[in-house]
């Protein structure tokens, strides 16, 4: 139990271009999704809180209007890099907390985005 | 917020030989959490262990915490090939993970 999927698992794009990224609990409902960004060899930055139903929280030093956050259901959420540029390229990995509030993240598998 | 921070250590052990890998933090935490990630991968939640607690054994997985000097440890048993991946630490204080740097481990076979 408790499987997160992502999709899409990569993406290479234009620089200029959005990119979205899902965010799937498979087998539990999720209250608060949480999204990642992990550069080779160094550790993940969290970079916003989602929470069903309501706007997400972001860390301090990440643009909101740049990466979109959408929790609309308790099993779903969305990452959309808008107007991409090369310094986005990175690793996302998004995790979930289920509605009994449990302390342990489900970590997706990932979205690798290359921005050319 | 709290951080995680593991000694930058890039491990190179033979097949069942112990692994040891250490973590410290900055502030207070309800929980540390163990994370391993193969290259390229999502993270696999290890074990948990919680302030109150000083050790915790999950199969071949070791964890210790003090929370006095704010550090934890890893330890791996009898490593496998399959044990090759980056650990991480992640301290917990208000439901939000902050992760640290990681340990690279490679496990010959």
């Amino acid at each position: 139990g408790a499987v997160v999927s992502q999709h899409p698992s990569r993406v290479i794009c234009k620089s200029g271009t959005s990119v979205k990224i899902e965010c799937r609990s498979l087998d539990f409902q999720a209250t608060t999704m949480f999204w990642y960004r992990q550069f080779p060899k160094q550790s993940l930055m969290l970079m916003a809180t989602s929470n069903e139903g309501s706007k997400a929280t972001y860390e301090q030093g990440v643009e909101k209007d740049k990466f979109l956050i959408n929790h609309a259901s308790l099993t779903l959420s969305t990452l959309t890099v808008t107007s991409a540029h090369p310094e986005d390229s990175s690793f996302y990995i998004c995790s979930a907390t289920g509605t009994s509030g449990g302390e342990t993240q489900y970590f997706g598998p990932g979205t690798r985005l290359l921005v050319l | 917020s709290q951080q995680g921070e593991e000694d930058p250590q890039a491990l190179s052990i033979q097949e069942g030989e112990n692994a040891t890998m250490n973590c410290s933090y900055k502030t207070s935490i309800n929980n540390l959490q163990w994370y391993r990630q193969n290259s390229g991968r999502g993270l696999v939640h290890l074990i948990l262990i919680r302030s109150n607690e000083r050790e915790k054994h999950s199969g071949r997985l070791r964890v210790t915490l003090d929370t006095s000097k704010k550090s934890s440890s890893l330890l791996i048993t009898a490593s496998r090939a399959a044990d090759t991946a980056s650990y991480f630490c992640a301290t917990n204080g208000n439901n939000r993970l902050a992760f640290g740097k990681g340990n690279q481990v490679v496990v010959i076979p």
